[in-house]
């Protein structure tokens, strides 16, 4: 049974750098079948994708964030991280991490960690 | 982007009612459409993928239709775990967007 698991500084200062890993377990980490992603949730608001790592090592970002975000992967360690560089107090919420697939070609994220909350202080 | 839209934000029922939660896309993404339900501290839960295909494990209670821009998540049957959140989200194209959620609530 794949396992999905968000770890990472629950506490982050403003103007500094957000970093979380997922690591990925119970299944193959390295099949052009699957991509990963991270996905946020600020307090008491809807869910945000953030962006995609896929096999290829290519990267998709939304663009809101693109000129401070890292998706990168470490097959070695089955994990993948996001950093968000210069948070502010509007960067505070429950972060997940996801692994995307197919069927029928139409895509989904069909695995999701429990979450992580981080908190941006001034 | 593709901007989601659902309705209602809340939906308030009792045990056995039939739920419809709809869900409207800013432009055509075909069946590029899947539903999550999302509980307090817990992962959120793929439902529904392209639109009407249900994710292996899910209760047949569950239905999605649509195609299009107008999308449709049904529950017969109303449980008592089936009080969550629920979201559209569209893989049409990136950046991948949700829906503002509706929470399905106990009357």
């Amino acid at each position: 049974q794949l396992q999905v698991q968000e770890s990472g500084p629950g506490l982050v200062k403003s103007s500094e750098t957000l970093s979380l890993t997922c690591t990925v377990s119970g299944d193959s980490f390295t099949s052009d079948s699957y991509w990963w992603g991270w996905i946020r949730q600020p307090p008491g608001r809807g869910l945000e994708w953030i962006g995609n790592v896929y096999y290829s090592g290519n990267t998709d970002y939304t663009p809101s964030l693109r000129s401070r975000v890292t998706i990168s992967v470490d097959t070695s360690k089955t994990q993948f991280s996001l950093k968000l560089r210069s948070v502010t107090a509007t960067d505070t919420a429950v972060y997940y991490c996801a692994r995307g697939s197919y069927g029928y070609s139409y895509g989904y994220f069909d695995h999701w960690g429990q979450g992580a909350l981080v908190t941006v202080s001034a | 982007d593709i901007q989601m839209s659902q309705s209602p934000s809340s939906l308030f029922a009792t045990v056995g009612d039939r739920g419809t939660i709809t869900c409207r896309a800013s432009q055509s993404i075909g069946r590029y459409l899947n539903w999550y339900q999302h509980k307090p501290g817990k992962a959120p839960k793929l439902l529904i993928y392209a639109a009407s295909n249900l994710q292996s494990g899910v209760p047949s209670r569950f239905s999605g239709s649509g195609s299009g821009t107008d999308f449709t998540l049904t529950i017969s049957s109303l449980q008592s775990e089936d009080f969550a959140t629920y979201y559209c989200q569209q893989s049409y194209s990136t950046p991948y967007t949700f829906g503002q959620g509706t929470k399905v609530e106990i009357e």
